[in-house]
């Protein structure tokens, strides 16, 4: 079974800072990664998918890296803002299809003015 | 474009009551998917639709049934309530396998 796993459950960072988050599965034979952004009391919003053949992808000041074989991947942010405090949440995409994601517990990011 | 929106933002039942939950998108998506959200536990997946009138099991789908009468449609049915079903409930929806989902913006269920 599937297991994915998101080390800190909490992050605070002074504006400006870039910073790392990270993600580990258990079952490197994955469809897909994606990472998500939810605010509190809200719905969960995409932010980068990567597909299980590629090993990054980048958006703005966002970039996930996905390096299968280890079980891990990073989602850089970088020159953080306040209005990057959330919390970021890895999914993981089972062999068949996304009809299954498996999501971590997600990392809870603040951001310092 | 609204997206995927849900009805209704809240609620609360007694144990044993009844209750659905719409989950509705206007992006003419094929896939749907009913998540729960409990604190300490990421979502986990109920039940998903592939298409209209489709239907499958997810990770937890028992005590729950859905409905997809309709393409841009997907209910969530709770026939007798138990407090373990407090939570907050997610609606997501995707172009096809593989693909992003989109999420609504979730209901919060109180079971008493």
């Amino acid at each position: 079974k599937q297991e994915v796993t998101q080390i800190p459950a909490a992050l605070s960072v002074p504006e400006g800072e870039n910073l790392v988050l990270n993600c580990s599965f258990t079952d490197s034979a994955i469809y897909n990664l994606q990472w998500f952004r939810q605010d509190p009391g809200k719905g969960l919003t995409s932010l980068l998918l990567i597909q299980s053949s590629q090993r990054e992808q980048t958006s703005g000041r966002l970039n996930a890296s996905l390096d299968k074989s280890s079980g891990r991947s990073t989602l850089y942010i970088a020159a953080s803002q306040p209005g990057d405090s959330a919390t970021y949440l890895c999914a993981v995409g089972s062999n068949f299809g996304n009809e299954k994601l498996t999501f971590g517990t997600g990392t809870r990011l603040t951001i310092i003015p | 474009n609204a997206g995927v929106t849900q009805t209704p933002k809240f609620r609360v039942l007694k144990t044993g009551q009844s209750m659905t939950l719409l989950c509705a998108q206007d992006m003419n998506h094929e896939y749907m998917y009913w998540y729960r959200q409990d604190p300490g536990m990421g979502l986990r997946l109920i039940h998903y639709s592939v298409g209209e009138g489709t239907t499958a099991k997810g990770e937890v789908p028992d005590g729950y049934n859905v409905s997809r009468l309709k393409k841009q449609n997907f209910l969530l049915g709770l026939e007798s309530a138990a407090p373990s079903q407090t939570s907050v409930y997610f609606c997501a929806s995707s172009y096809s396998t593989g693909n992003t989902q989109y999420f609504g913006p979730g209901t919060r269920l109180t079971v008493l």
